[in-house]
């Protein structure tokens, strides 16, 4: 089957920087995409990969190793706005998108 | 600005009454489609249009359906909503299918609550 893995939930401290993980198992690879999704509100996206490497945007950066079926966003300089949850997803063979179930972030200040 | 809406943002139907929501879109995309989320949940994919060609997903239970008259508006019709359908229903658009690089644009969503 297919899988997406992404912890659950992780805390941070404002100002600080987070790495959150995403492993994936799918029936091919077209692309990686990070998606932020804050409480009752609709997904926006953040970020794609579809090369090994370090994608930087702005304050998020989003990495890929294809080899290893894994990927990391990271947030640097952490604001209390950043608390939502950040969502994995790939696009396999089919170039059907295969979603995790997100990471909730927590900021604190 | 180009988006994509949804109405209502949020719907009270009864337990067995059909209950339809709509989806516009003013970015011209080909593909449209509709999630259905539950909390903390990944999104569910339930079906997506490319153009006028509809897509079922092997698993959107009979009770789901969809219609998209024209490239602008998509609506989700449930025809006897028990209470497990109860969620988030997202609709969202792309430009194109079968390209790895589809970014999906998403509307806010209607939150859907079944007495």
């Amino acid at each position: 089957g297919q899988n997406i893995d992404q912890p659950t939930e992780m805390t941070a401290t404002e100002g600080a920087i987070v790495q959150i993980n995403c492993t994936y198992q799918t029936s091919g690879f077209n692309g990686l995409f990070w998606y932020q999704q804050h409480a009752g509100e609709a997904p926006t996206f953040l970020s794609y990969n579809v090369l090994d490497g370090l994608e930087e945007k702005g304050r998020f950066s989003s990495f890929l190793s294809r080899s290893k079926g894994y990927s990391y966003l990271l947030l640097k300089e952490l604001q209390m706005k950043d608390s939502a949850s950040y969502l994995c997803a790939v696009t396999d063979s089919n170039y059907q998108l295969i979603w995790g179930a997100g990471t909730k972030l927590i900021i604190k200040p | 600005d180009a988006m994509v809406i949804q109405n209502p943002r949020y719907q009270v139907t009864q337990f067995g009454k059909p209950v339809t929501l709509s989806c516009s879109q003013t970015l011209n995309h080909n593909v449209m489609y509709w999630y259905q989320q539950k909390s903390s949940q990944a999104p569910k994919l339930l079906f997506h249009y490319y153009d006028k060609d509809f897509n079922n997903e092997a698993d959107t239970p009979d009770n789901f359906q969809s219609r998209r008259p024209n490239t602008s508006f998509c609506f989700l019709d449930i025809r006897s909503p028990g209470l497990g359908d109860a969620a988030m229903y997202l609709c969202a658009t792309s430009r194109d299918r079968g390209t790895g690089a589809s970014e999906q644009y998403f509307g806010p969503g209607t939150r859907l609550t079944v007495t």
